[in-house]
C-alpha cells in the first residue's frame, strides 16, 4: 500500500506569497495519477492538478504541479486571498484500482 | 455538467448498517467512469472508501473491505454505500464523486454521525 506524506503540515504565508507544498510516496507512483485538491471549511474537495503537471478546467495558472516518481510539489505562484485552504495530494493505483491521499497541508494567513 | 447529490440519515446507531445513496444528474452512470465514495471525519483528511466501476466491478480499501458495500442501480441512475457494524470513528461527512485517476466531480457531502 503506498503511503502519501505531505509537508509542512501547516504553511503560514501572506497573501502575494509563493506557496511550495511536498508530496512524498513511500513507493514509486505513476506521474499520469498524481493529482491535487483545494478545499475550503464546509465545501468539498476541488481538483485542481491531475497527472501530476495539468490544471484541471477552470484552474487559474498560477497553480502548477511537477515531480515525479516518490517527489511531487504543488506550488501557488502568487497567493490570493481566496487561496487559503487545505491541500490533499491523492494517487490512484491499478491492479486493482486503489485511490490514496495524502494528510492534508493547510496554507494560512500569516 | 454532472451533479452528484448524497442522500441518506444523517444519524446511526452503533452496531447498525450506514446507507447512503448518490443521485447522478448530467451523467450517465453507464458512462465510463469510476464513482467513488469518499470520507472525512471532523476536523480530519479525506480517506478512500471504495469505488464502482461502470461495468460494475468494484474496489474497496482494504481496511474497509470487510464492512463495504458499493452498487448501482442503472434505472435510478445512482450508486449507493452500505457500511455496516459502525462505530463512533465512523462519524463523517461522506462524499460521492466520479473520476477515473482522480475525482474531478463531487457531491456537497452528508454529514452521517454514530450514536445511540
Amino acid at each position: 500500500e503506498i503511503v502519501l506524506t505531505q509537508s509542512p503540515g501547516t504553511l503560514s504565508l501572506s497573501p502575494g506569497e509563493r506557496a511550495t507544498l511536498s508530496c512524498r510516496a513511500s513507493q514509486s507512483v505513476s506521474s499520469s495519477y498524481l493529482a491535487w485538491y483545494q478545499q475550503k471549511p464546509g465545501q468539498a474537495p476541488r481538483l485542481l492538478i491531475y497527472g501530476a503537471s495539468s490544471r484541471a478546467t477552470g484552474i487559474p495558472d498560477r497553480f502548477s504541479g511537477s515531480g515525479s516518481g516518490t517527489d511531487f510539489t504543488l506550488t501557488i505562484s502568487r497567493l490570493g486571498p481566496e487561496d487559503f485552504a487545505v491541500y490533499y495530494c491523492q494517487q490512484s493505483g491499478s491492479s486493482p484500482p486503489t485511490w490514496t491521499f495524502g494528510q492534508g497541508t493547510k496554507v494560512e494567513i500569516k | 455538467q454532472v451533479r452528484l447529490q448524497e442522500s441518506g440519515p444523517g444519524l446511526v446507531k452503533p452496531s447498525e448498517t450506514l446507507s447512503l445513496t448518490c443521485a447522478v444528474s448530467g451523467n450517465s452512470i453507464n458512462s465510463g467512469y469510476y464513482w467513488g465514495w469518499i470520507r472525512q471525519p471532523p476536523g480530519k483528511g479525506l480517506e478512500w472508501i471504495g469505488s464502482i466501476y461502470h461495468s460494475g466491478s468494484t474496489y474497496y480499501n482494504p481496511s474497509l473491505k470487510s464492512r463495504v458495500t458499493i452498487s448501482v442501480d442503472t434505472s435510478k441512475n445512482q450508486f449507493s454505500l452500505k457500511l455496516t457494524s459502525v462505530t463512533a470513528a465512523d462519524t463523517a461527512v461522506y462524499y460521492c464523486a466520479r473520476g477515473g485517476g482522480d475525482y474531478d466531480d463531487w457531491g456537497q457531502g452528508s454529514l452521517v454521525t454514530v450514536s445511540s
